[in-house]
């Protein structure tokens, strides 16, 4: 079975911090990896997905890097702003056997950025 | 709007009566999932479609929930004689050949 952890659990930061979110994953097994926002009472924005061949995927102020020998993807934020407050959540898609594919989450950081 | 679509966005029950949830994916994407969440949780896995056949269920799923796409393309999940626990976000999700998921607004679910 796939556990996925998050890493803090929530985090604060002043207005044009750099800042790193972590996400850790049992089962090395992967096929991708996906970094998702979500803001308070809402559904889920994809923000990037790396393949497990890959080591990064960047779009904007946003890089992601994976590690799957050692289960392990990082979320890098550049020049953080308040609009970026939000939880951010890290899934993993796995095969759990018989043509299925399953999405695991963790249970996300919840990021605020203090103007 | 070609993302996911979920109907509808709240939903506000009496414990006991059945409620039913629809998700419309984006076109021609041939995989759909349905997850819950609760508050401070991350989105918990309920059952997987690929095209009309449901290929998995988690063991949340109880005898009461039942998930359906009859023609591979919109999902309804119904469930039957609601509980207190059943309150929840419903999030249903679709992935095509690009293999990112997008997910919709959800459904909010409050049983009294």
């Amino acid at each position: 079975k796939q556990e996925v952890t998050q890493i803090p659990a929530a985090l604060s930061v002043p207005e044009g911090e750099n800042l790193v979110l972590n996400c850790s994953f049992t089962d090395s097994a992967i096929y991708n990896l996906q970094w998702f926002r979500q803001d308070p009472g809402k559904g889920l924005t994809s923000l990037l997905l790396i393949q497990s061949s890959q080591r990064e995927q960047t779009s904007g102020r946003l890089n992601a890097s994976l590690d799957k020998s050692s289960g392990r993807s990082t979320l890098y934020i550049a020049a953080s702003q308040p609009g970026d407050s939000a939880t951010y959540l890290c899934a993993v898609r796995w095969g759990s056997g018989a043509g299925s594919y399953q999405l695991t989450f963790g249970k996300g950081t919840k990021l605020s950025v203090i103007p | 709007d070609t993302g996911v679509s979920q109907d509808p966005r709240h939903k506000i029950t009496k414990r006991g009566q059945n409620v039913t949830f629809r998700c419309d994916p984006i076109s021609e994407h041939n995989r759909l999932y349905w997850y819950r969440q609760t508050l401070g949780q991350g989105p918990e896995f309920l059952t997987y479609f690929q095209n009309e056949a449901q290929l998995e269920k988690s063991r949340l799923l109880s005898d009461r929930f039942s998930a359906e796409r009859p023609k591979g393309s919109f999902s309804t999940l119904e469930i039957q004689r609601t509980e207190q626990g059943d309150s929840a976000m419903y999030l249903c999700a679709s992935i095509g050949a690009g293999l990112t998921a997008f997910f919709g607004q959800g459904t909010r679910l409050t049983v009294v």
